[in-house]
């Protein structure tokens, strides 16, 4: 079966523009979370969602949202990017209650 | 709050090798823990997972895993190390659970060099 899809895998942006980083979850898991890591902050929690509502909230600022829809495919959003905003952005998709997420490959975005 | 520490930002052993890999966890409620394992330029894999029930737990690729409350640990190990173990892996543990979501957090992880 299909895995965890991100898209896309590359980007590049330009300080005070905002990116919009997509996740489809595995047919059938309705959990989908973001992550971000970086070299200095290592993995972080961004946000859940269920449901098409967001179920838990990592310590970002508000320019890190997120939203999923019916077909529990996600998006998140940065906007007015910052240099440190170049990370490996990580979306991961789990059966609801379940222990263990199921990784994709990631979104490496470099902010310049 | 929760927190995971991974003893070792580096650990090399020599191939056939004994792999032990630590991590330590602070968690207020019985936790679930995990140990991933993520390659160059890849996202996360999961290895092993421990919920309830056996506290020694095995996973892919010949790695186990045992959680040991009293010592609130989850070192993770491998007999005989491969040069295709060599990874950075990280431990993680989530207090939540059930309707309460998943939010997983990680140790700073540990990586695995493997010298033939």
């Amino acid at each position: 079966k299909a895995g965890v899809t991100q898209t896309p895998r590359y980007l590049i942006k330009t300080r005070g523009q905002q990116v919009t980083l997509s996740c489809s979850p595995i047919s059938g898991h309705r959990s989908v979370s973001w992550y971000q890591q970086t070299p200095g902050q290592g993995l972080q929690f961004l946000f859940e969602y269920f449901s098409e509502t967001q179920r838990n909230k990592g310590n970002f600022p508000g320019r890190f949202s997120g939203r999923q829809f019916s077909n529990s495919r996600s998006e998140m959003n940065v906007s007015t990017l910052e240099l440190g905003d170049s990370a490996l952005y990580l979306c991961a998709s789990s059966l609801p209650g379940a222990g263990g997420y199921t990784f994709g490959s990631g979104t490496r975005l470099t902010v310049v | 709050a929760q927190s995971v520490t991974q003893l070792g930002s580096h650990v090399s052993v020599s191939e056939g090798a004994l792999v032990l890999l630590r991590c330590n966890y602070s968690s207020s409620v019985p936790p679930y823990l995990f140990w991933y394992v993520q390659y160059p330029n890849q996202g996360l894999q999961l290895l092993l997972k421990y919920t309830t029930g056996a506290t020694l737990v095995k996973g892919i690729n010949g790695f186990e895993a045992e959680f040991k409350k009293s010592e609130t640990s989850f070192h993770l190990t491998k007999p005989s190390a491969h040069m295709s173990d060599a990874a950075e892996y990280f431990c993680a543990v989530s207090d939540l659970g059930g309707n309460a979501g998943n939010m997983l957090t990680f140790g700073g992880g540990t990586r695995l060099m493997v010298k033939p």
